[in-house]
């Protein structure tokens, strides 16, 4: 059973241009949220896609989106990209939006970014 | 959001139990107390939940108090696989995980 799988596992970028990272979640899974870990940090909620839709979003600005697709796949893009972008961003999945508190994350391993 | 406070590193010996503590004053009565860790390199994985009594699984338990203000994660015999960030979270909602710095364990061999 494959777990939580995120691609690239590692990037880098200049300042002003676009990313888009790829993310699939773990078998019998449909939600799917996104982290930002900078170095030494804990992970900071990004957004959470159910049925397609961005159902919850943490404190970013626009210039972070999202899309989820039918087979619950996701993809997190980050445009004009500043030295501050850099770091893990780390992708969750979780079965089904209005579930018990009690339920768990599964985390994939991440993909670096790095903005120069 | 409801906030943690846990230390920032501890360590221990390899083979010896492991008591990692947080403290969660304002926690409600809804909010579920949730460890999960984050080995070096890796994202993080979730080890043990709990909301009002104490919980066992393969991995650790977790001892919460009774005014549950605060909860302690036993990692009963560490190995050097236990190094890791360990995060006390409080949730909520199955919305999202809300992180603090979390506590860097070092297991001593």
């Amino acid at each position: 059973d494959a777990g939580v799988t995120q691609s690239p596992t590692h990037l880098i970028k200049t300042r002003g241009q676009q990313v888009t990272l790829r993310c699939s979640p773990k078998s019998g899974h449909d939600t799917v949220s996104w982290y930002q870990q900078a170095l030494g940090q804990g992970p900071q909620f990004i957004f959470q896609y159910y049925e397609e839709e961005e159902r919850q979003r943490g404190n970013f600005p626009d210039r972070f989106s999202g899309h989820q697709f039918p087979n619950y796949s996701s993809e997190l893009n980050v445009n004009a990209l500043l030295l501050g972008d850099s770091a893990l961003y780390l992708c969750a999945s979780s079965f089904g939006l209005a579930g018990a508190p009690g339920g768990t994350q599964y985390f994939g391993p991440g993909t670096r970014l790095l903005v120069l | 959001d409801a906030k943690t406070t846990q230390p920032n590193s501890m360590e221990s010996n390899e083979e010896e139990p492991v008591h990692l503590p947080c403290n969660h004053s304002t926690i409600s009565g809804t909010d579920y107390i949730h460890w999960y860790r984050q080995l070096p390199s890796q994202g993080p994985e979730y080890v043990i939940h709990g909301l009002t009594s104490n919980v066992n699984n393969r991995m650790a338990s977790l001892a919460i108090a009774e005014d549950r203000k605060s909860s302690t994660l036993i990692l009963h015999r560490a190995t050097l696989r236990d190094a890791a960030v360990y995060y006390c979270i409080l949730r909520v909602s199955s919305e999202k995980l809300v992180f603090g710095k979390g506590t860097k364990l070092t297991v001593n061999p």
